[in-house]
Parts: structure tokens; sequence; C-alpha cells
């Protein structure tokens, strides 16, 4: 069964230099999630959308914002990196409607790296 | 707003042994869910059993199975038979039923490491 797939994988930039990140939901899937995990921590949420509109905010700083597209896919978009932002970044969809606990299934992350 | 605590940052288990994780959870609200998602190395994020606090019937998934107790707010992962490829970071999540925040939110984790 396709899953979600997120690119690139990993992902190495400077400080101050700008970062997208892309996620494919599960074909259907009408709603994306995206987590960041810092090294030894839990994911924490940062933002999610539901039929291409923000359906829920967290943690996510300024400098990030998220967008979703026609197709469903989401892009996260990172500007002025810092160090703390090496993270792992996971993106999960769900179908709204697809079950009562809406699932969230998580892709294989994108691991950025700040130097 | 809702916290998730897991109070065991590693728990070890022999091969074949059974082994519990604790996880508690503190909310104002009555409906919510609650998962226990495995972590191995590879970093994947794999749900491995799912309880809705409005059913009091204990989920059970193989070797799997949880102790939800709603009114002390505690769900606990119960693995039994343990396999070498158990062994992981295994997290608590809580999610609330109510429209328009279904944002999963995690304890700290529990390393489990399983001994042959």
């Amino acid at each position: 069964a396709a899953g979600v797939i997120q690119s690139p994988r990993h992902l190495i930039k400077e400080k101050r230099e700008t970062a997208t990140l892309k996620c494919y939901p599960i074909p259907r899937h009408d709603t994306v999630y995206w987590y960041q995990q810092g090294p030894g921590q839990d994911p924490q949420f940062l933002i999610s959308f539901y039929e291409k509109m923000q359906s829920d905010k967290g943690s996510i700083p300024d400098r990030f914002s998220a967008q979703q597209f026609s197709d469903y896919h989401s892009e996260l978009n990172m500007s002025s990196l810092e160090l703390g932002d090496s993270a792992l970044y996971f993106c999960a969809s769900s179908l709204q409607r697809g079950g009562p606990y809406n699932e969230q299934f998580f892709g294989p992350g994108t691991r950025l790296t700040v130097l | 707003a809702q916290t998730v605590t897991q109070s065991q940052p590693e728990m070890s288990v022999q091969e074949a042994e059974t082994v519990t994780l604790s996880c508690t959870y503190d909310t104002s609200e009555s409906d919510y869910y609650l998962f226990w998602y495995k972590q191995p190395p590879s970093r994947q994020m794999i749900l491995v059993i799912r309880q809705e606090a409005y059913k009091q019937q204990n989920a059970t998934e193989n070797r799997f199975s949880v102790n939800f107790q709603k009114a002390a707010k505690s769900f606990s992962l119960k693995i039994s038979d343990s396999q070498l490829g158990d062994a992981a970071m295994y997290f608590c999540a809580y999610r609330s039923a109510q429209g328009g925040s279904e944002k999963l939110v995690f304890g700290k984790g529990t390393k489990l490491t399983v001994n042959p």
C-alpha cells in the first residue's frame, strides 16, 4: 500500500539559509500534519492542514511557514535557519472521515542538519 | 492543555518475557483517543495500538494490549512474549476528540531493550 512520502530524506544547510521540506500524503488523504522531533526528544506538533486550509497550529516558529496544495501535498518552508532547527521532521496524513480514529500515518521523516 | 507523562525513560525485558510500559495523561476532556507508537532505530513512527476513551474494553493487538484506567488517567502498554524486534522507543500519545484539534500530544518516550 502507498505510504506517506517525504523529500528530501536528508538535508544539510548552513545557518541563516532556507529549506523546503515536501510531503506527499497517502492517496485520498485530505489532512496533513507536521511534527518536529529534536535529538532525544518526543515529536512536537507544528501545524496541520485540512482541504488546503490551516486547521491547527502548534509551536511553529514565525520563521517557518507551510501550505497544502491542490493535489494535497504539503510543503514546510523554513527560513533563517538556526542550529536548534536541526531535527527530524515528520509529516503525517489522515482521512478526516476515514473512521473514528482518523488515524495519522507517518512518513519516514526528513532529517535536517543545520551547520 | 493536555500533557502525557511516561515515567520510565528506559526499560529492559528478556526475550519471550512480558513487559509493561507506563503512561499517564492529564486532560479535562471526557472524550479522546490514546495511542502507543513504536519508533525503531529507523526512526519510522509505527502505530502499535489505539484506544477510544469512551470504550471501557481494553484494546488488544496480537501480543500488545493496554490497561486503560480512565478515572486514573492511565494507559499502560503490555507486550507479551517479547521479541528482539520489539526493541524501540515507545511513545504514548493523546489526541482530542473535539473537532478542530487533531494534533497528537506525545510523552517523552520509553526506550525498550530486549535481551536475548
